[in-house]
């Protein structure tokens, strides 16, 4: 069946350098996109979403890209802190379906 | 609104027990999603409801999975008899009909 993926299962950067976190998803349908991040012991937390009427989303320190043509997503941050080690999960949903399907999840280490 | 909230936090039981987890969604949210997350295969959808209605459970791994929402603020997941492979921390989520979908702090399974 069509899923998300993540090309990168741990990225490791220093304090103060931007992060990149990549994820492919197959589904053409899908028309809405969520970042999310897990810290160690808690649920899954929203960072940021978009649909697939645009390119690009800001938000604090945090943007998201969309490019449909090859089906991939983006989460860039910018000067990451210790704060944003975590798990970061990218999820798809698509119109006829209410169901957010996730990734693998890529571990962000952020290195003081 | 204190968010999605989950209980007990911790779990640890006997293979053969019975064991529920017990979930309270968010006021006003159409559906509820309840999720397994394990090393190996990340995050799972076991089932989801959409106001209070089973829509989808093929992701329930056996019939020794139940799930009920006897209401809109209320939903159990049970496994009767536990074994040690259904060690896992499970979660629940609920959200409104079109955007992301709220997670609580999850509930840690040990079955030994």
């Amino acid at each position: 069946g069509e899923s998300v993926g993540l090309h990168l299962p741990t990225l490791s950067v220093q304090e103060g350098d931007n992060s990149i976190i990549n994820c492919a998803y197959s589904n053409s349908a899908s028309d809405y996109f969520i970042w999310y991040k897990q810290e160690s012991g808690k649920g899954p937390q929203f960072i940021i979403d978009i649909r697939s009427n645009m390119d690009k989303r800001q938000g604090q320190r945090v943007t998201v890209l969309l490019n449909k043509t090859v089906k991939h997503l983006s989460l860039q941050i910018a000067a990451t802190q210790p704060g944003d080690s975590a798990v970061y999960f990218c999820a798809e949903k698509s119109g006829g379906s209410y169901i957010p399907t996730f990734g693998r999840g890529t571990s962000l280490i952020v290195h003081p | 609104d204190a968010g999605v909230i989950q209980s007990p936090r911790h779990e640890v039981t006997e293979m053969g027990q019975e064991v529920t987890l017990r979930c309270k969604p968010i006021s006003g949210h159409d559906y509820l999603f309840w999720y397994r997350q394990t090393m190996m295969r990340g995050l799972e959808l076991l089932i989801y409801f959409n106001n209070n209605v089973p829509i989808d459970d093929s992701g329930m791994p056996e019939d020794r999975f139940s799930a009920k929402m006897p209401n809109a603020s209320f939903s159990t997941l049970k496994i009767q008899p536990s074994e040690p492979r259904d060690s896992a921390v499970y979660f629940c989520a609920s959200s409104p009909r079109d955007t992301e979908a709220f997670f609580g702090q999850g509930t840690r399974l040990t079955v030994v």
